[in-house]
């Protein structure tokens, strides 16, 4: 069954903690993307990968950082450079320049 | 630089009745298009596609849009609302310097009642 995960499903972090959030596909796809989303707006990039050991930074990449050591994988962190992390963080991924298919998401609130 | 304009926040209906959410873009070239669907705390799921092919786009759950240039206007339409149509619709452009990326409206909440 193929598709994307990603865990865990609710994140609670303390001022000042790094936090690690997972993204895993086996859908085969080159690309990968990190959004974050907030109410009331658009989803936001922070970092995309179109191939493994290489990534850009999106529009809003200040606070986070990423890895791509596997083509299935591609975690997030947030740093606590971040001054404003509580937000619902989507993965995708994609072939190219076809659409965009989205995992569940991971909803960190900062306590 | 591509840009998408939803024109409303909130769109409500009455079961059973027309649906009409607005899309308006900007892009110098003829673009890629789409509308997402997201319900709550769920990721995004791929309503349709326009890719300069027909410009009446059909979709899933009954939905189609209308590629109008002259317009540049992308509305997502569905004949009858069905309370299960209830979510957030996001209408998105790709970026022409970067087709790998894409640009999300800000997305309308359809709610529907009975």
């Amino acid at each position: 069954d193929g598709g994307i995960t990603q865990s865990p499903k609710y994140l609670f972090r303390k001022e000042g903690q790094n936090v690690t959030l997972s993204c895993e596909q086996n859908l085969n796809h080159d690309a990968m993307y990190w959004y974050r989303q907030d109410p009331g707006q658009g989803l936001r990039l922070i970092y995309y990968s179109q191939i493994v050991n290489d990534f850009q930074k999106g529009d809003i990449a200040e606070g986070y950082s990423v890895s791509r050591e596997k083509k299935e994988s591609f975690p997030l962190t947030v740093t606590s450079a971040q001054k404003n992390p509580t937000a619902f963080y989507l993965c995708a991924s994609s072939i190219g320049t076809a659409e965009q298919f989205f995992g569940p998401g991971t909803r960190l609130t900062v306590l | 630089a591509q840009s998408v304009t939803q024109l409303d926040s909130h769109v409500s209906v009455s079961e059973g009745t027309p649906v009409l959410l607005r899309c308006n873009y900007s892009s110098s070239y003829s673009p890629s298009l789409f509308w997402y669907v997201q319900h709550p705390n769920k990721g995004l799921q791929l309503l349709l596609k326009y890719t300069s092919a027909a410009t009446l786009v059909k979709g899933i759950n009954g939905f189609e849009a209308e590629f109008k240039k002259s317009e540049t206007s992308f509305h997502l339409t569905k004949p009858s609302a069905h309370m299960s149509d209830a979510a957030e619709y996001f209408c998105v452009v790709s970026d022409l310097s970067n087709t790998d990326k894409l640009i999300f409206g800000t997305g309308t909440r359809l709610q529907v009642f009975p």
